[in-house]
């Protein structure tokens, strides 16, 4: 069974800082979507990694893709307070996603 | 490009009621999920469209949920009697189409369907 761990489960940090996200994953993948949700609100794409070593940047977020190694990053530059919510990631297995539990992301002012 | 549309957004029921949630995907989409999301943890896959067939269904409580996508387009998910522990979001989702290889199975959520069991 295709297990799929986020760690931290909660990050809470201050704007200006960066951090990082981890994504490990207990199968032979190589595709991986990173999605983020707002409190009460529904699930948006963000990433979408399609091969090993692979590598997206939308602003101040950068997601990449180690399949050797089954793990993915989505790492966080200079944090603002607007980067707040839940970011999953999600392993493509058998046509199906995986989630991950989510990491919950404050950012403090 | 209209998004995924779920209705109703909010539902509160007393427990042994039945409950009905519909979606309707993006157009041209083959492929229709849906999720259960319980506050706090990760979507949950309930049942697996590809056209108006049915790809998976083993997470799906099938003494008291129900699916279809009879013209495989839009889709409704039934519960009956709703319990308790059913009180979570449901998410509908689409994509393309099932691919393999270097091609995405990237999925487009609805604004989801809030269900309180009292």
């Amino acid at each position: 069974e295709l297990k799929v761990e986020q760690n931290p489960l909660f990050l809470s940090m201050q704007e200006g800082k960066n951090y990082t996200i981890y994504c490990n994953y207990s199968t032979t993948s190589d595709r991986l979507y990173w999605y983020r949700q707002d409190p009460g609100k529904s699930l948006e794409s963000l990433f979408v990694l399609l091969s090993n070593g692979a590598v997206k940047q939308e602003g101040r977020l950068m997601a990449s893709l180690d399949t050797k190694a089954r793990l993915s990053t989505l790492h966080i530059t200079a944090a603002v307070h607007d980067l707040s919510a839940t970011y999953f990631c999600a392993v493509d297995s058998n046509y199906q996603l995986i989630w991950g539990a989510g990491t919950k992301l404050i950012i403090k002012p | 490009e209209a998004g995924v549309a779920q209705s109703p957004r909010y539902k509160i029921i007393e427990k042994r009621q039945s409950v009905a949630f519909w979606c309707n995907p993006i157009s041209g989409h083959a492929t229709l999920y849906w999720y259960q999301q319980i506050l706090g943890q990760g979507p949950k896959l309930l049942i697996q469209f590809q056209n108006n067939g049915v790809v998976d269904d083993s997470q799906l409580p099938k003494d008291r949920f129900s699916a279809e996508r009879l013209k495989g387009v839009d889709s409704t998910l039934k519960i009956q009697p709703a319990k308790l522990e059913d009180s979570a979001v449901y998410l509908c989702a689409s994509s393309p189409r099932l691919t393999s290889g270097r091609m995405s199975n990237e999925q487009f959520f609805g604004p989801g369907t809030r269900l309180t069991v009292l």
